[in-house]
Protein backbone atom coordinates (compact mmCIF):
# COMPACT_ATOMS: atom_id res chain seq x y z
CA UNK A 1 0.00 0.00 0.00
CA UNK A 2 1.24 3.19 -0.83
CA UNK A 3 2.07 5.92 1.71
CA UNK A 4 1.29 8.44 -1.03
CA UNK A 5 -1.37 7.96 -3.35
CA UNK A 6 -1.03 10.21 -6.89
CA UNK A 7 -3.63 10.41 -9.28
CA UNK A 8 -4.49 10.31 -12.12
CA UNK A 9 -1.45 7.64 -13.00
CA UNK A 10 -1.28 8.92 -16.48
CA UNK A 11 -2.80 11.62 -18.24
CA UNK A 12 -2.82 12.88 -22.02
CA UNK A 13 -3.75 16.59 -22.54
CA UNK A 14 -3.74 18.90 -25.94
CA UNK A 15 -1.17 21.64 -25.29
CA UNK A 16 -3.19 24.73 -24.32
CA UNK A 17 -5.48 23.00 -21.79
CA UNK A 18 -5.61 22.73 -18.09
CA UNK A 19 -5.08 19.76 -15.41
CA UNK A 20 -4.34 19.24 -12.18
CA UNK A 21 -2.46 16.44 -9.97
CA UNK A 22 -3.99 15.12 -6.97
CA UNK A 23 -1.66 13.46 -4.39
CA UNK A 24 -3.52 12.04 -0.91
CA UNK A 25 -2.44 10.33 2.18
CA UNK A 26 -4.06 9.51 5.48
CA UNK A 27 -1.11 10.44 7.00
CA UNK A 28 -0.20 13.99 8.06
CA UNK A 29 3.30 14.99 6.76
CA UNK A 30 5.36 18.35 8.16
CA UNK A 31 6.06 19.29 4.55
CA UNK A 32 5.82 18.28 0.91
CA UNK A 33 7.73 18.62 -2.01
CA UNK A 34 6.83 18.03 -5.46
CA UNK A 35 9.30 16.91 -8.52
CA UNK A 36 9.65 16.34 -11.88
CA UNK A 37 11.58 13.45 -13.90
CA UNK A 38 12.46 13.28 -17.49
CA UNK A 39 13.55 9.69 -19.12
CA UNK A 40 16.73 8.75 -18.34
CA UNK A 41 17.36 11.54 -15.51
CA UNK A 42 16.57 12.16 -11.69
CA UNK A 43 13.96 13.88 -10.30
CA UNK A 44 14.50 17.95 -10.40
CA UNK A 45 12.48 19.34 -7.18
CA UNK A 46 10.26 22.17 -8.40
CA UNK A 47 8.60 23.29 -4.83
CA UNK A 48 8.17 22.69 -1.10
CA UNK A 49 4.95 23.20 1.24
CA UNK A 50 5.10 23.23 4.68
CA UNK A 51 2.29 25.32 6.13
CA UNK A 52 -1.10 23.27 6.02
CA UNK A 53 -3.21 25.62 3.05
CA UNK A 54 -0.46 26.82 1.52
CA UNK A 55 -0.36 27.95 -1.95
CA UNK A 56 2.95 28.64 -4.13
CA UNK A 57 2.68 29.56 -7.61
CA UNK A 58 5.44 29.01 -9.89
CA UNK A 59 4.85 30.48 -13.07
CA UNK A 60 2.19 28.08 -14.70
CA UNK A 61 2.04 25.75 -12.09
CA UNK A 62 0.32 26.12 -8.92
CA UNK A 63 0.90 23.84 -5.65
CA UNK A 64 -1.41 23.67 -3.28
CA UNK A 65 -1.00 21.82 0.72
CA UNK A 66 -3.53 20.87 2.48
CA UNK A 67 -5.40 22.13 5.24
CA UNK A 68 -4.61 19.23 6.88
CA UNK A 69 -1.15 18.47 5.54
CA UNK A 70 -2.69 15.14 4.51
CA UNK A 71 -2.71 15.76 0.58
CA UNK A 72 -1.47 18.22 -1.83
CA UNK A 73 -2.36 19.52 -5.76
CA UNK A 74 -0.41 20.64 -8.79
CA UNK A 75 -2.23 22.64 -11.18
CA UNK A 76 -1.12 23.42 -14.79
CA UNK A 77 -2.33 26.28 -16.73
CA UNK A 78 -2.09 26.65 -20.55
CA UNK A 79 0.07 23.44 -20.63
CA UNK A 80 2.92 23.19 -22.90
CA UNK A 81 4.62 20.24 -24.65
CA UNK A 82 7.75 20.86 -22.48
CA UNK A 83 5.26 20.31 -19.10
CA UNK A 84 5.53 16.66 -19.97
CA UNK A 85 7.13 14.35 -17.54
CA UNK A 86 6.76 12.37 -14.81
CA UNK A 87 5.52 14.25 -11.69
CA UNK A 88 6.38 12.83 -8.22
CA UNK A 89 5.03 14.10 -4.99
CA UNK A 90 7.23 13.69 -1.68
CA UNK A 91 6.28 14.20 1.74
CA UNK A 92 8.43 14.54 5.17
CA UNK A 93 6.78 12.47 7.99
CA UNK A 94 6.51 14.15 11.27
CA UNK A 95 9.84 13.63 13.88
CA UNK A 96 7.59 11.61 16.24
CA UNK A 97 7.12 9.14 13.23
CA UNK A 98 10.74 8.30 13.44
CA UNK A 99 11.34 8.51 9.89
CA UNK A 100 11.47 11.86 9.29
CA UNK A 101 14.55 12.10 7.75
CA UNK A 102 13.72 10.32 4.68
CA UNK A 103 11.23 11.13 1.94
CA UNK A 104 8.00 9.18 1.33
CA UNK A 105 7.19 9.33 -2.38
CA UNK A 106 4.30 9.00 -4.52
CA UNK A 107 4.15 6.98 -7.80
CA UNK A 108 3.88 9.62 -10.25
CA UNK A 109 1.74 10.86 -12.30
CA UNK A 110 3.24 10.72 -16.20
CA UNK A 111 1.52 13.76 -18.09
CA UNK A 112 2.09 13.61 -21.65
CA UNK A 113 1.47 17.16 -23.35
CA UNK A 114 0.35 16.70 -26.49
CA UNK A 115 1.19 19.95 -29.49
CA UNK B 1 30.01 19.15 -13.38
CA UNK B 2 28.90 20.13 -9.54
CA UNK B 3 25.70 18.11 -9.57
CA UNK B 4 25.39 14.70 -8.11
CA UNK B 5 27.90 12.04 -10.00
CA UNK B 6 26.02 8.24 -10.45
CA UNK B 7 28.31 5.66 -11.77
CA UNK B 8 27.75 3.19 -14.15
CA UNK B 9 24.57 4.74 -15.96
CA UNK B 10 23.77 1.08 -16.97
CA UNK B 11 24.85 -2.04 -15.21
CA UNK B 12 24.49 -5.66 -16.45
CA UNK B 13 24.97 -8.88 -14.55
CA UNK B 14 24.01 -12.25 -14.08
CA UNK B 15 22.22 -13.56 -11.07
CA UNK B 16 24.84 -14.53 -8.15
CA UNK B 17 26.90 -11.74 -8.91
CA UNK B 18 27.74 -8.55 -7.00
CA UNK B 19 26.57 -4.80 -8.55
CA UNK B 20 28.63 -1.97 -6.90
CA UNK B 21 27.14 1.21 -7.65
CA UNK B 22 28.81 4.94 -6.78
CA UNK B 23 27.76 8.04 -6.08
CA UNK B 24 29.56 11.21 -5.82
CA UNK B 25 27.43 14.10 -3.76
CA UNK B 26 27.33 17.79 -4.90
CA UNK B 27 30.20 19.84 -3.61
CA UNK B 28 29.48 20.63 0.10
CA UNK B 29 26.66 18.31 0.83
CA UNK B 30 27.30 15.78 3.40
CA UNK B 31 24.24 13.86 3.91
CA UNK B 32 23.68 11.04 0.77
CA UNK B 33 20.17 8.91 0.15
CA UNK B 34 19.66 6.12 -2.13
CA UNK B 35 16.56 5.33 -3.48
CA UNK B 36 14.85 2.90 -5.74
CA UNK B 37 12.58 2.84 -8.68
CA UNK B 38 10.94 0.18 -10.38
CA UNK B 39 9.18 0.85 -13.94
CA UNK B 40 6.06 2.85 -13.51
CA UNK B 41 6.52 3.20 -9.93
CA UNK B 42 7.63 6.26 -7.26
CA UNK B 43 11.14 6.28 -5.92
CA UNK B 44 11.17 3.97 -2.47
CA UNK B 45 13.64 5.10 0.12
CA UNK B 46 16.50 2.60 0.98
CA UNK B 47 19.42 4.38 3.11
CA UNK B 48 20.37 7.81 4.31
CA UNK B 49 24.05 8.29 5.45
CA UNK B 50 26.42 10.98 6.63
CA UNK B 51 30.48 10.63 6.37
CA UNK B 52 31.14 7.44 7.33
CA UNK B 53 27.93 6.94 9.15
CA UNK B 54 24.38 5.10 8.44
CA UNK B 55 22.40 7.09 9.60
CA UNK B 56 18.77 5.74 8.83
CA UNK B 57 18.66 1.89 6.55
CA UNK B 58 15.25 0.96 7.51
CA UNK B 59 14.24 1.56 3.81
CA UNK B 60 16.82 -1.15 3.08
CA UNK B 61 16.88 -5.28 2.71
CA UNK B 62 18.57 -6.35 5.21
CA UNK B 63 20.54 -9.59 3.40
CA UNK B 64 22.62 -8.79 0.16
CA UNK B 65 22.65 -5.01 0.15
CA UNK B 66 24.62 -2.67 2.32
CA UNK B 67 25.97 1.03 1.72
CA UNK B 68 28.63 3.04 2.86
CA UNK B 69 29.95 6.41 2.64
CA UNK B 70 33.66 6.55 3.60
CA UNK B 71 35.56 9.85 4.96
CA UNK B 72 37.16 9.84 1.46
CA UNK B 73 35.49 9.49 -2.59
CA UNK B 74 31.57 8.22 -3.26
CA UNK B 75 29.11 6.53 -1.89
CA UNK B 76 28.68 3.28 -2.72
CA UNK B 77 25.89 1.08 -2.57
CA UNK B 78 26.41 -2.69 -2.67
CA UNK B 79 24.37 -5.53 -3.73
CA UNK B 80 25.92 -8.92 -3.30
CA UNK B 81 24.65 -12.53 -5.15
CA UNK B 82 22.00 -10.22 -7.29
CA UNK B 83 18.77 -11.68 -8.02
CA UNK B 84 16.39 -10.49 -11.07
CA UNK B 85 14.12 -8.38 -8.37
CA UNK B 86 16.96 -6.51 -8.23
CA UNK B 87 16.63 -4.93 -11.66
CA UNK B 88 16.03 -1.18 -11.28
CA UNK B 89 16.88 2.12 -10.93
CA UNK B 90 18.95 3.52 -8.19
CA UNK B 91 19.40 6.79 -8.00
CA UNK B 92 21.40 8.69 -5.00
CA UNK B 93 20.45 12.01 -4.14
CA UNK B 94 22.75 14.66 -1.70
CA UNK B 95 21.75 17.47 0.56
CA UNK B 96 23.30 20.30 2.11
CA UNK B 97 21.68 19.30 5.12
CA UNK B 98 19.59 16.27 6.54
CA UNK B 99 17.64 18.05 9.46
CA UNK B 100 13.90 17.38 8.73
CA UNK B 101 12.69 18.34 6.68
CA UNK B 102 15.12 16.98 4.35
CA UNK B 103 15.07 20.01 2.54
CA UNK B 104 15.93 19.90 -1.40
CA UNK B 105 17.93 16.53 -2.73
CA UNK B 106 19.33 16.92 -5.35
CA UNK B 107 19.21 13.44 -7.31
CA UNK B 108 22.13 12.09 -9.70
CA UNK B 109 20.79 10.73 -13.03
CA UNK B 110 20.38 7.04 -11.42
CA UNK B 111 22.37 3.71 -12.34
CA UNK B 112 19.93 1.10 -14.13
CA UNK B 113 20.76 -2.17 -13.09
CA UNK B 114 19.44 -5.13 -15.49
CA UNK B 115 20.15 -8.81 -13.98
CA UNK B 116 19.82 -11.53 -16.28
Amino acid sequence: TQLLEQSPQFLSIQEGENLTVYCNSSSVFSSLQWYRQEPGEGPVLLVTVVTGGEVKKLKRLTFQFGDARKDSSLHITAAQPGDTGLYLCAGALPPSSGSARQLTFGSGTQLTVLP
Amino acid sequence: NAGVMQNPRHLVRRRGQEARLRCSPMKGHSHVYWYRQLPEEGLKFMVYLQKENIIDESGMPKERFSAEFPKEGPSILRIQQVVRGDSAAYFCASSSTGVPPPGELFFGEGSRLTVL
